[in-house]
C-alpha cells in the first residue's frame, strides 16, 4: 500500500495571503504526481501533472514544484481569494491512483 | 477533457436498502472507476470497470456489497447493496485523460446519507 501524506490537513487564511503546503509520496518507482482541486458540490479538477524532479508548473495563482528524490512536492497559492477555498488533493499513480486525505484550504474575505 | 454526468446528485437512504448509482462519459472509454469518500477521509478505489468484462475491486469491497454493471463504453453503475450507516459517504465515479498524463476526469458525485 503506498503512503501519499498532505499536510496540512486544514488551512484557513485570510484574503490575500499566499499559502502552500505538501504531498509526500513514496520516492522509488516515481512515475508522475498528480494535484487536484475539488470545490464543494463540483468535481475534483486536475491542477496539475508533474512528471520530472525539479518541474515546477503554474496555472493562474497557483503553482506546484516537485523533488522526486526527497518525494515531495508544494502546491502554493499567491494572493488567495475566496474562491480558492476548496480541498486540495495529490494523487500517486500508475495505475489505480492512491490520493492523500488533501488539504482543505478556508480563504476568508 | 471528458465530461461526467452521475445520477442521482444525493440521496437518504434507510438501513437494508440498496441505491444504484448512474454515471454517464461523453466518450468512449475503456475503464471507469468508482471511488468513495467517508467522512474526513481520503478518495478510495472501490474498483474498476472494464466494458465487457468483470470488474476488479480494490481490498476490502466485494461484488455481492458493491455490484457494478458496464453495459457500454459510455455508461456504469455502482449499486451500494444492503446499505449500512457506514456506507454514508460520496461515490464518485472518473475516467482517465487522453493526453498521457495519466490525470483523472470525475463526476459530480453522488453524496450518500444511510440512517
Amino acid at each position: 500500500i503506498l503512503n501519499v501524506e498532505q499536510s496540512p490537513q486544514s488551512l484557513h487564511v485570510q484574503e490575500g495571503d499566499s499559502t502552500n503546503f505538501t504531498c509526500s509520496f513514496p520516492s522509488s518507482n516515481f512515475y508522475a504526481l498528480h494535484w487536484y482541486r475539488w470545490e464543494t458540490a463540483k468535481s475534483p479538477e486536475a491542477l496539475f501533472v508533474m512528471t520530472l524532479n525539479g518541474d515546477e508548473k503554474k496555472k493562474g495563482r497557483i503553482s506546484a514544484t516537485l523533488n522526486t528524490k526527497e518525494g515531495y512536492s508544494y502546491l502554493y497559492i499567491k494572493g488567495s481569494q475566496p474562491e480558492d477555498s476548496a480541498t486540495y488533493l495529490c494523487a500517486f499513480p500508475p495505475g489505480k491512483s492512491t490520493f492523500g486525505d488533501g488539504t482543505t484550504l478556508t480563504v476568508k474575505p | 477533457s471528458a465530461v461526467i454526468s452521475q445520477k442521482p446528485s444525493r440521496d437518504i437512504c434507510q438501513r437494508g436498502t440498496s441505491l444504484t448509482i448512474q454515471c454517464q462519459v461523453d466518450s468512449q472509454v475503456t475503464m471507469m472507476f468508482w471511488y468513495r469518500q467517508q467522512p474526513g477521509q481520503s478518495l478510495t478505489l472501490i474498483a474498476t470497470a472494464n466494458q465487457g468484462s468483470e470488474a476488479t475491486y480494490e481490498s476490502g469491497f466485494v461484488i455481492d456489497k458493491f455490484p457494478i454493471s458496464r453495459p457500454n463504453l459510455t455508461f456504469s453503475t455502482l449499486t451500494v447493496s444492503n446499505m449500512s450507516p457506514e456506507d454514508s459517504s460520496i461515490y464518485l465515479c472518473s475516467v482517465k485523460g487522453g493526453s498521457g498524463g495519466g490525470e483523472q476526469y470525475f463526476g459530480p458525485g453522488t453524496r450518500l446519507t444511510v440512517t
